[in-house]
């Protein structure tokens, strides 16, 4: 059985940071694109980064470009949400994702089929 | 970015019922359309993605159509367990984008 597990969601204060961490089991970690998607009651879902089997490749949103980065950790199973300058609209639950690949000739993309149950994030003083 | 348009908001409808949600690409994305359904406290669950594809599992009375910058998600007989949240996504470009969502009640 998938399961993503999520964690070190917490009370930041304004400029601060924090490491959120996704334990993955039931599956092959290194054979699989992850991603990181997080939701607020006045934006609804919001995409915030993902990052290839082997950590080559990564990919942010803008919003949060030069202050979150997005890791893995194959031989722990394990990704990473690395978040600094925080700010009161980084305030959401953030889910960690399993992203599989469907093709339709000549493209290929992805599609998040397994979640967790997220991790809460409040940035307030 | 490309925006994603969920219609309606909100709509109610009754156990048995056929229900239809409709979602509009602000640019085309081919099929890479997927839908979720949430319900309170939980994760997003897949059911459909690939704008047709259903997802293991799901059970066969959602259905998805669509391509381009139209599709639809189709509930053939509503069910209890089916009174939630149902949101798109495009994953055609970076970033991938959701819809505002349509609550079922």
């Amino acid at each position: 059985e998938v399961q993503l597990v999520e964690s070190g969601g917490d009370l930041v204060q304004p400029g601060g940071s924090l490491r959120l961490s996704c334990a993955a089991s039931g599956f092959t970690f290194s054979r699989y694109w992850m991603t990181w998607v997080r939701q607020t009651p006045g934006k609804g879902l919001e995409w915030v980064a993902n990052i290839k089997q082997d950590g080559s490749e990564t990919s942010h949103v803008d919003s949060v470009k030069g202050r979150f980065t997005i890791s893995r950790d194959n031989a722990r199973n394990s990704l990473y949400l690395q978040m600094s300058s925080l700010r009161a609209e980084d305030t959401a639950i953030y889910y960690c994702a399993r992203s599989s690949v469907h093709c339709s000739s000549p493209s290929c993309r992805l599609y998040s089929d397994y979640w967790g149950q997220g991790t809460l994030v409040t940035v307030s003083s | 970015d490309i925006q994603m348009t969920q219609s309606p908001s909100s709509l109610s409808a009754s156990v048995g019922d056929r229900v239809t949600i409709t979602c509009r690409a602000s640019q085309s994305i081919n099929i890479f359309l997927n839908w979720y359904q949430q319900k309170p406290g939980k994760a997003p669950k897949l059911l459909i993605y690939g704008a047709a594809s259903l997802q293991s599992g799901v059970p066969s009375t959602f259905s998805g159509s669509g391509s381009g910058t139209d599709f639809t998600l189709t509930i053939s007989s509503l069910q209890p367990e089916d009174f939630a949240t149902y949101y798109c996504q495009q994953t055609y470009s970076i970033p991938a984008t959701f819809g505002g969502g349509t609550r079922v009640e």
